[in-house]
């Protein structure tokens, strides 16, 4: 059973702070790993679709880069603002069945 | 702005008591899944269609269905809602000739089961 892990469950932030955190995915048949910001009351919306080892991908504020060997990814937010505060969510996909494996999640919550 | 839209945003039903939860694109992909998350779990696939064809998750159970009428709609019918499928329920899309390609979701719809 493939199994996608995110760490930690939620995370409190001060205002201006940076943060990271960890998605953790099989090491074998990797096809692709995606990043998604779920704000409250809208939609999932992707932020990174990496697919080779040693990714680093950038989107403003938010970067993430990825380790393929060792079946790892970060998410970094640099100068945390209200805005940024939502559940992260992770999703692996294998080059067995290119279906989605998700995690459970990373909620931030940035206190002003 | 193309879109994928859900509604209602909150539905609440009564235990047993049928509910369809609906989901339309705009973005004329022809892949369009439906999951089930709830509160601090993993988003949990129940079906997927690629065009017409309909794909049931081995362990979705039986009192969930779905219906794709066209390429923009698809329902998601639960026959006879107990407690335990109150949820939140994600409509997805996306490019089904990209393979491991973005999806593309809307807001959800809350479930309550009473």
């Amino acid at each position: 059973i493939l199994n996608v892990e995110q760490s930690p469950q939620s995370l409190h932030v001060q205002e201006g702070d940076s943060t990271n955190f960890t998605c953790s995915f099989p090491s074998s048949n990797f096809y692709a790993l995606h990043w998604y910001r779920w704000e409250t009351a809208k939609s999932p919306e992707a932020l990174f679709v990496m697919t080779l080892n040693g990714d680093e991908k950038k989107k403003g504020r938010i970067s993430a880069t990825l380790n393929t060997k060792e079946g790892y990814s970060y998410l970094y937010i640099k100068g945390s603002q209200p805005e940024d505060s939502a559940t992260y969510l992770c999703a692996f996909i294998a080059d067995s069945n290119y279906q989605l494996i998700w995690g459970a999640g990373t909620k931030l919550i940035i206190k002003p | 702005d193309a879109m994928v839209i859900q509604n209602p945003r909150y539905q609440v039903t009564q235990f047993g008591k049928p509910v369809t939860l609906s989901c339309s694109q705009t973005l004329n992909h022809n892949v369009m899944y439906w999951y089930q998350q709830k509160s601090s779990q993993a988003p949990k696939l129940l079906f997927h269609y690629y065009d017409k064809d309909f794909n049931n998750e081995a362990d979705t159970p039986d009192n969930f269905q779905s219906r794709r009428p066209n390429t923009s709609f698809c329902f998601l019918d639960i026959r006879s809602p107990g407690l335990g499928d109150a949820a939140m329920y994600l409509c997805a899309t996306n490019l089904g000739t990209v393979l491991g390609g973005k999806l593309f979701f809307g807001s959800g719809t809350q479930l309550s089961v009473l």
